[in-house]
């Protein structure tokens, strides 16, 4: 069973630039959700992708914006990059078996993301 | 908005000793509490509750839920060097849109 993994690992930005973020779930699982943990905090929710749609938002901008593809892998898009958007961000996969059970997520190893 | 709080933020012991962490929570339309150790990056799933007053161990590591009065508790016992994390509680939320909330974490640091 293939663990969830990210890419890439470290990244370095000016401010105003775009980054795009990835994310392979693991195996089996179809929906993955994307957070950002800032220093010293804990991991706050952006978004969830279930089935190639957006299905829930957390209080971030449309400048943080998404995609899952049919193979459930996953981006994080963030334009008009800003200071305070240096971060960790992580991407987590569960399995939805659309019936509205409660299900684990498992999270990747991250990326982090400077900007300068 | 949606709330957990942890406490204590930081925790400093030695080994062998037993350790309390607590969550408490506010959030609509509760699902499950899960506690994550975080070590470097990735935050590693350890329990997820779901009713109760149900307790979950796994080794050293037992937590319980208290729906009732909106908090669960994070033991360990027998404390080792490796223990030392942040430790993670996160509330399960919404319905359709199932969502994490995550509160800031405990730092413990297990010296020998």
């Amino acid at each position: 069973e293939t663990g969830v993994t990210q890419s890439p690992t470290h990244l370095i930005k000016t401010r105003g630039q775009q980054v795009t973020l990835r994310c392979s779930s693991q195996s089996g699982h179809n929906t993955v959700s994307w957070y950002q943990q800032a220093l010293g905090q804990g991991p706050q929710f952006i978004f969830q992708y279930y089935r190639e749609e957006e299905n829930g938002r957390g209080n971030f901008p449309p400048r943080f914006s998404g995609l899952q593809f049919p193979n459930y892998s996953s981006e994080l898009n963030v334009n008009a990059l800003e200071l305070d958007d240096s971060a960790l961000y992580l991407c987590a996969s569960s399995l939805d078996r659309g019936l509205a059970e409660i299900y684990e997520q498992y999270f990747g190893p991250g990326t982090r993301l400077t900007v300068t | 908005e949606d709330k957990v709080v942890q406490s204590p933020l930081s925790l400093v012991v030695h080994e062998g000793d037993t350790v309390t962490l607590n969550c408490s929570y506010e959030v609509t339309n509760f699902r499950s509490l899960l506690w994550y150790k975080q070590e470097k990056k990735a935050p590693t799933f350890l329990f997820m509750l779901t009713s109760s007053g149900i307790e979950k161990k796994s080794g050293r590591l037992s937590s319980i839920l208290d729906k009732k009065e909106l908090f669960s508790i994070l033991n360990i016992t027998a404390t080792q060097t490796g223990d030392s994390a942040i430790y993670l509680c996160a509330v399960g939320s919404g319905g359709s849109n199932y969502k994490l909330t995550f509160g800031k974490g405990t730092l413990l640091t297990v010296n020998p």
